[in-house]
């Protein structure tokens, strides 16, 4: 079945470092993928999608590239901030009309 | 816009109980889908409801039950509560393949 794998955490890093945190999928077909980020005690923000393969997804800093060969679909930041501090999930869909998968979420903490 | 709005925001409800949450869509949207999150993991899908049907549903027992109203919003219904329902129970509705979030409603089954 459809599932997605991505890196464990916690992730902790310096304020201005480099992040990547990776993120691979099981699917047939050809289905979109997204990051979602969730900050303490609030639901699902969506950060950044892409629908079809090479499409390159960006948002407030975040990238991340639809990777068909590799079926991967890792997020990356330049420098991050404090504000950064969130759960991460990277997620895929099918289609309009079938749910959503999710992984486990990576933890990501900035320290100052 | 309004966003997702669902209430309550939080609950505490005893085992053996019934809870019924609630979920309001974004402006537009048709189709509303309900996730479980249970501490440290991601959500999981319980259900979707188009035009006031279940579509899909997950791997969840037939306690979980729901509805849609003509005006798309929608309820999750948990009958016989057990201790392994405490969740973040989020709504999510969609239009097309980008689905928005509720802020959730944190169950607690003591």
């Amino acid at each position: 079945g459809n599932s997605v794998t991505q890196m464990e955490g916690p992730v902790t890093l310096s304020e201005e470092a480099f992040l990547t945190i990776n993120c691979t999928y099981t699917a047939t077909g050809y289905p979109s993928l997204f990051w979602y980020v969730q900050y303490p005690g609030e639901g699902l923000q969506l950060l950044l999608k892409a629908t079809k393969a090479d499409d390159k997804g960006s948002n407030k800093g975040f990238e991340a590239t639809y990777r068909k060969e590799t079926t991967s679909f890792h997020l990356e930041k330049g420098s991050v901030q404090v504000s950064d501090s969130a759960v991460y999930f990277c997620a895929l869909r099918k289609n309009r009309d079938d749910k959503i998968i999710f992984g486990k979420g990576t933890r990501l903490h900035i320290l100052p | 816009d309004a966003g997702v709005t669902q209430s309550p925001t939080h609950l505490i409800k005893t085992r053996g109980q019934q809870v019924t949450l609630r979920c309001s869509p974004k402006s537009g949207h048709d189709t509303v889908s309900w996730y479980q999150q249970a501490l440290g993991q991601g959500p999981q899908f319980i259900f979707q409801y188009y035009e006031e049907e279940e579509r899909q549903r997950g791997n969840f027992p037939d306690r979980f039950s729901g509805h849609q109203f003509p005006n798309y919003s929608s309820e999750l219904n948990v009958n016989a509560l057990l201790l392994g329902d405490s969740a973040l129970y989020l709504c999510a509705s969609s239009l097309d393949t980008e689905a928005f979030f509720g802020q959730g409603t944190r169950l607690t089954v003591v």
